[in-house]
Formats: structure tokens, sequence, C-alpha cells
């Protein structure tokens, strides 16, 4: 079974500063996709970013990047200049590619706070 | 466009009674999956439906169960509700060849 390891509970940026959230995961699988997901105080899941793990590029969304090492089976998130809107839980989720809509594995997530 | 919907929002609920939570998937999304989030963890896989059927189910007993509409639509029951089945439900709806989800806020259920 597919895991996903968030080692940060808690994280905090100053506003307008650089942060970055790891993640690491364990599979056996070759094919798969990776998800960073915010979730604000108003519960909802919303996706930040998303990597395709046969694509060695990066992916970018405007201020939110990834650096995907797939050999060491890390994925983590970096946020450049943090906004106040950017506090909120952060989850990692891993997704099977192998067929259908596999369900999401996520970690445990990781609380980022933004000092004004 | 509307998202995900989810009724209700919060619900309290004594031990051993049963309870359905409802969700409306984003327009065009056929497929709907649901997951547990106990308070400070990531969310859990339920179980999905497709077509109306249950297609993939993560390790929940049977206490757990759902439905799935014509119109897409889906319910999740849980009965004999134990206090450990606290929790934030959230739904999440899909398009069977896409592999993006789209979540809704979630119902929040506490068992007292």
């Amino acid at each position: 079974a597919q895991t996903v390891t968030q080692s940060q509970p808690e994280m905090s940026v100053q506003e307008a500063e650089t942060v970055t959230l790891s993640c690491t995961y364990d599979t056996s699988e070759s094919d798969y996709y990776l998800f960073w997901y915010k979730q604000p105080p108003s519960r909802q899941m919303i996706l930040v970013i998303r990597q395709e793990a046969y694509k060695q590029q990066n992916a970018t969304e405007n201020r939110f990047s990834v650096n995907f090492q797939k050999a060491a089976k890390s994925f983590s998130l970096k946020i450049s200049d943090s906004q106040l809107g950017d506090a909120a839980m952060y989850f990692c989720a891993y997704r099977s590619a192998n067929s259908g809509n596999t369900p999401l594995v996520f970690g445990k997530g990781t609380r980022l706070s933004v000092i004004a | 466009d509307a998202g995900v919907t989810q009724s209700p929002t919060h619900l309290i609920k004594t031990r051993g009674q049963q309870v359905t939570l409802r969700c409306s998937p984003k327009s065009g999304h056929d497929t709907v999956s649901w997951y547990q989030q106990a308070l400070g963890q990531g969310p859990q896989f339920i179980f999905q439906y497709y077509e109306e059927e249950e297609r993939q189910r993560g390790n929940f007993p049977d206490r757990f169960s759902g439905h799935q509409f014509p119109n897409y639509s889906s319910e999740l029951n849980v009965n004999a509700l134990l206090l450990g089945d606290s929790a934030l439900y959230l739904c999440a709806s899909s398009l069977e060849t896409v592999y993006g989800y789209t979540f809704g806020s979630g119902t929040r259920l506490t068992v007292v």
C-alpha cells in the first residue's frame, strides 16, 4: 500500500518570504500522480498543484512550484512571495495511475501560518 | 457553475444512531468519492461510486454504506454510530476520464 508522509506538522513564514513544505511517499508503482491540496478554515480541499510522475519537469502554478525527486520519492512544495491568504492546512496526496479513478492517499498535513 | 455541494454542514448524533450525509457532485462529474477526516489527520478514503455502484472501498467497516443516484448525487450512511465516527466527511467528485477531484466543504459529524 502507498503511504504519504509529511514530517512538518507546523510551519510559519513571514509575509512576502518563501517557504518550502516537505512530502515523501512510498510506492512500488512507476506511474502515479502527486498533488498538493490547501484546506483553509472553510474546510474545502482546494487543489494547489499537481505533478504527473512521468514528467521530469517540475510543475509550477504562479507562486507555487514543486521539487519532484522521483528516485528519492520526494515531492516538496515551494510557496514564493507568501500572502496572508496562504495560511491553511496543506496536504500532500498520491494517486495511482494504474486504472480508473483511483482514490487519493493523503499525508497528515502541515499547518502553515503567515506572519504579517 | 456550482461545485460540490454537501448537506448538512454540521450534525450532532447520539452513539448508536444512524446518519445519512448527502453530496451533489460538480456539474458534469459522474464519480463520487467519500473521505473521512478525523481531527488533525489527513482524509481517509471510504468508498467510491460510479454508475450507481460501489467501485472501490477503503478500510472501513460495513457500518459505512452508500448509494449513488441516477443524477450522480450520492449518500453516505453510517449505522450504529461510535464516538470514533466523529469527523469531517468530505465528498469529492470527478469525471471518469479525468484525474482531478473537486471537493465539497464537508459535513462535520459529532457523535456524543
